[in-house]
């Protein structure tokens, strides 16, 4: 079974903060990685793609990618409110065909004013 | 553009009835997925369609059927609800070219 973890939170950060938000994957052969974000009630919408090791930047949001630890995060800088919202990990399987996703169960991330 | 559209929005059935959930998109995608998500389980996968004419399975396919209508329209049936088939259905369309899911609003369905 491929997995994809990820803490269930709440992760709870001051406004102003960095949020840190992690996910590991347990099959090796992934190729890409993805960040969406859901907000209560609402559907998932992407925020982040990654597919090489090391970092990507897209403005307060930075994905972060190590393949050889299984292991990729989401930073978000000078976190607002807004921010306030379910952060689902996504990964694509090696061989997939068809573009399906493993998704892990979310982090919930809480930006306290 | 509407992206992509999921009717119902919600549905309340008794255990052992039939529904079909819709859904469309209109912005020439040849993939599409049905998923459920339920609370703490994240999304999980249920069929998929790589492209028009083909279907697969995914994570939890037990107790669904699925039927690629045509390139825009993906739709999901329930043959004989279950109390377990209580969930929220999403489905979503892939554009290959940025390598992105868009999901629609999804179903809020209640099974008694």
């Amino acid at each position: 079974q491929k997995e994809v973890e990820q803490n269930s939170g709440p992760l709870s950060v001051p406004e102003g903060a960095i949020a840190s938000l992690n996910c590991t994957y347990s099959d090796r052969g992934s190729q890409s990685f993805f960040w969406y974000r859901q907000y209560s009630g609402k559907s998932p919408e992407l925020i982040m793609s990654i597919y090489s090791n090391g970092d990507k930047e897209d403005g307060r949001f930075t994905a972060q990618l190590n393949k050889a630890s299984q292991y990729v995060s989401l930073l978000i800088r000078d976190s607002q409110p807004s921010d306030s919202a379910t952060y689902l990990c996504a990964v694509r399987p090696d061989g997939n065909q068809g573009g399906k996703l493993i998704f892990g169960q979310g982090t919930e991330l809480s930006v306290k004013p | 553009n509407a992206g992509v559209t999921q009717t119902p929005k919600f549905q309340v059935l008794k255990t052992g009835q039939s529904m079909t959930l819709q859904c469309a998109q209109d912005m020439n995608h040849n993939s599409m997925y049905w998923y459920r998500q339920d609370p703490g389980m994240g999304l999980r996968l249920i069929y998929y369609s790589a492209s028009e004419g083909t279907t697969d399975k995914g994570e939890v396919p037990n107790g669904y059927n699925v039927s690629r209508l045509n390139k825009r329209e993906f739709s999901l049936r329930l043959e004989s609800a279950a109390p377990s088939q209580t969930s929220v259905y999403f489905c979503a369309s892939r554009a290959a070219s940025t390598d992105t899911q868009y999901f629609g609003p999804g179903t809020r369905l209640t099974v008694l």
